[in-house]
């Protein structure tokens, strides 16, 4: 069974950059994966962040963005702000009908 | 705007089914190419998805659950439904609808999420 692995834990200093990433247990997420990003606050819905890779969903700022770097999709940070803090999900599509989100990362800004 | 409302027991006892409803409005459900899917997070944990619904009919489970679910549509009633049978605590969590971005396999629209206890 793959899985779709984050890391668990990050932090950030306000106005910096991070970069949380997405791989596979086996293989490397590519853009065939359509790998998108959410973010989620506790309490409150996932709200989607990023689709097919790089697509900025409605109304997200553009410090947030998303590529693949080598074998994993990334989601980088750029100018983090306090309200920047929760739990961020990575999703990949593996065909056949297939979705698998990653475990979460939490990320502290600090 | 399109908004997704989920609705059914809060609480429902170990062996029997869990049955949740996901209603749609400001859009129809088989109208466009879209998939409904539904997402579950068990209290503190990560997201599962549990499987999605196209708008052809064609449905796909997290093999995982499959044995146990049953998705479906009410198109009459702009409506797709979630039947988990055989339930444990494992079960308890936070269950969301969503609707997909078209043609890009990610979840775009999400309900607000509702919380099943499964408990004696």
């Amino acid at each position: 069974q793959t899985v779709v692995t984050q890391e668990p834990s990050l932090s950030v200093s306000p106005g910096g950059t991070v970069t949380l990433t997405c791989g596979l247990s086996s293989g490397s997420v590519s853009t065939s994966y359509y790998p998108s990003w959410y973010q989620q606050t506790p309490g409150q819905a996932p709200r989607t962040l990023i689709y097919n890779t790089n697509t900025r969903s409605s109304g997200v700022p553009d410090r947030f963005s998303g590529s693949i770097l080598g074998n994993t999709a990334a989601l980088t940070i750029t100018g983090a702000q306090a309200d920047d803090e929760s739990d961020y999900y990575c999703l990949v599509y593996l065909g056949s009908g297939i979705w698998v989100f990653g475990g979460g990362t939490k990320l502290t800004v600090l | 705007q399109l908004q997704l409302q989920e609705s059914g027991p809060g609480l429902v006892k170990p062996s029997e089914t869990l049955s949740l409803t996901c209603s749609v409005s400001g859009g129809s459900i088989s109208s466009s190419t879209y998939y409904w899917g539904w997402i579950r997070q068990p209290p503190g944990k990560g997201l599962e998805w549990i499987g999605s619904i196209y708008y052809s009919g064609n449905i796909y489970y997290n093999p995982s659950l499959k044995s146990r679910i049953t998705i479906s549509v009410d198109n009459s009633k702009n409506q797709f439904s979630l039947k988990l049978s055989s339930v444990t605590a494992a079960d308890t969590a936070i269950y969301y609808c969503a609707r997909d971005t078209s043609g890009y396999y990610s979840f775009e629209h999400w309900g607000q999420g509702t919380l099943v206890t499964v408990s004696s």
